[in-house]
């Protein structure tokens, strides 16, 4: 059972413009909800993270909105570069299992010059 | 502040085998979590240790096993190696009372 649905797959976009990449949930119980970014050959890394008290919270050029009636948060990368150009995942946790984290399907973002 | 270490990062071992990999937190962290990453099943949670204890279990057989020592440094065991075991694997460490875990490099294990 995937309790946390990531769309799209891949996505394309040019320099400067803006990445978007959504994901749904299923567990009310979910709290935590982080995103990642993964290079080839390395481990995942944690880039910004929101709790549902908060519909946004943006940090440098990355942004995520959080909708908590829509059970839907997604990652805005602002002015996107090629240095940008990573494997995204989104992913939820709850209180109480706070080592476990439920993983979206991932995002390949490619970003052209 | 060192970051998470894995060792080794490369294995190659064969059906049958049984494979032991280590983790190293980052300093302070008493929580270890493992993740099984996979191109067809992505990342999926196997284990979580806590102060030596087993806090949380993912979805995997038995012969998947874990455990944690006073240093907090972790180790996994994989018995009776599978083809379908070839996968990244992955520890992460947080310091148990915020959900902020920190990934190490992996583990890429490939199982002829």
């Amino acid at each position: 059972q995937q309790q946390v649905k990531q769309s799209p797959q891949s996505l394309i976009v040019q320099k400067g413009g803006i990445s978007i990449i959504n994901c749904a949930y299923e567990n009310t119980a979910f709290d935590y909800f982080p995103w990642y970014q993964q290079f080839p050959g390395k481990g995942p890394a944690l880039l910004i993270a929101i709790r549902p008290d908060v519909s946004e919270k943006k940090e440098g050029r990355f942004t995520i909105s959080f909708n908590k009636s829509a059970k839907q948060f997604s990652l805005h990368i602002m002015d996107s570069q090629p240095g940008d150009s990573a494997t995204y995942f989104c992913a939820a946790s709850k209180s109480g299992n706070t080592g476990k984290l439920i993983f979206g399907q991932g995002t390949t973002l490619q970003v052209k010059p | 502040k060192a970051g998470v270490t894995q060792t080794p990062r490369y294995l190659i071992k064969t059906r049958g085998q049984q494979v032991t990999l280590s983790c190293s937190p980052i300093s302070g962290h008493r929580s270890v979590s493992w993740y099984q990453q996979t191109p067809g099943q992505g990342l999926q949670f196997l284990f979580e240790y806590f102060s030596e204890t087993q806090r949380n279990k993912g979805n995997f057989p038995g012969r998947f096993s874990g455990r944690q020592f006073s240093n907090s440094r972790s180790e996994m065991n994989v018995s009776t190696l599978e083809l379908g075991d070839s996968a990244l694997y992955l520890c992460a460490s947080s310091l148990g009372t915020l959900n902020e875990q920190f990934f190490g490099p992996g583990t890429r294990l490939t199982v002829l």
